[in-house]
């Protein structure tokens, strides 16, 4: 079983529609990420979180929100999606005492 | 506030051939750097990573970068391209944190890596 995964895989949403992709790993880390890869962009933050109780904005949080729902679980929401939020959408993982961050396979994201 | 600059958004090399994906940074402490490989449809997966000691390091799939501080670059390199190649590379940069390790990653906008026949 793979140690990051995404829930959903695809999805293709209407404008205006809220809607939740969630993350979950078993590799015991503290800390987690949310990024969205845009093609010619790379990937860019969202929010961070390292530990249960720390949240952080990331370089382009707007639109989003995030719930840390235990260690293991990381959600990030788009509360009224919008076309422009089309993009793969990424969760990765990291050790308090590491450096290597373990990404997910992504979630397709179109807003239609 | 880190950035990194990935030189190229496609290189076309033939198999056999030198892969050379380059990469420059900017931070102003130490970095942490490192390369990421995706595959098609599938996530981000490490290839190597410079954090302290010998500037040279070597990752997996025969890949080495080299980190010069002066010319603030940590290009990817392999002798000789595969096919299997094939894919999309992410150099990265990190700050540290107080226990020395990284901290959230800010990543150049890729290289397409293409290897023909």
């Amino acid at each position: 079983d793979a140690d990051v995964t995404q829930t959903p895989r695809n999805r293709i949403t209407k404008t205006g529609k809220r809607i939740m992709l969630e993350c979950s790993q078993t590799k015991g880390h503290d800390r987690m990420y949310w990024y969205r890869q845009d093609p010619g962009l790379g990937l860019r933050l969202i929010y961070y979180s390292f530990d249960v109780k720390d949240i952080n904005k990331g370089e382009i949080s707007d639109g989003y929100s995030v719930s840390r729902q235990a260690q293991a679980k990381f959600s990030l929401s788009l509360e009224s999606a919008i076309p422009n939020q089309t993009a793969l959408y990424f969760c990765a993982t990291s050790a308090l005492t590491g450096d290597e961050q373990y990404f997910g396979p992504g979630t397709r994201l179109t807003v239609t | 506030a880190q950035s990194v600059t990935q030189l190229g958004s496609h290189v076309s090399v033939s198999e056999g051939a030198l892969v050379l994906l380059r990469c420059n940074y900017s931070s102003s402490v130490p970095p942490y750097l490192f390369w990421y490989v995706q595959y098609p449809n599938q996530g981000l997966q490490l290839l190597l990573k410079y954090t302290t000691g010998a500037t040279l390091v070597k990752g997996i799939n025969g890949f080495e970068a080299e980190f010069k501080k002066s010319e603030t670059s940590f290009h990817l390199t392999k002798p000789s391209a595969h096919m299997s190649d094939a894919a999309e590379y992410f150099c990265a940069v990190s700050d540290r944190m107080g226990l020395g390790t990284a901290s959230k990653l800010t990543f150049g906008t890729g290289t397409r890596l293409q290897v023909t026949l």
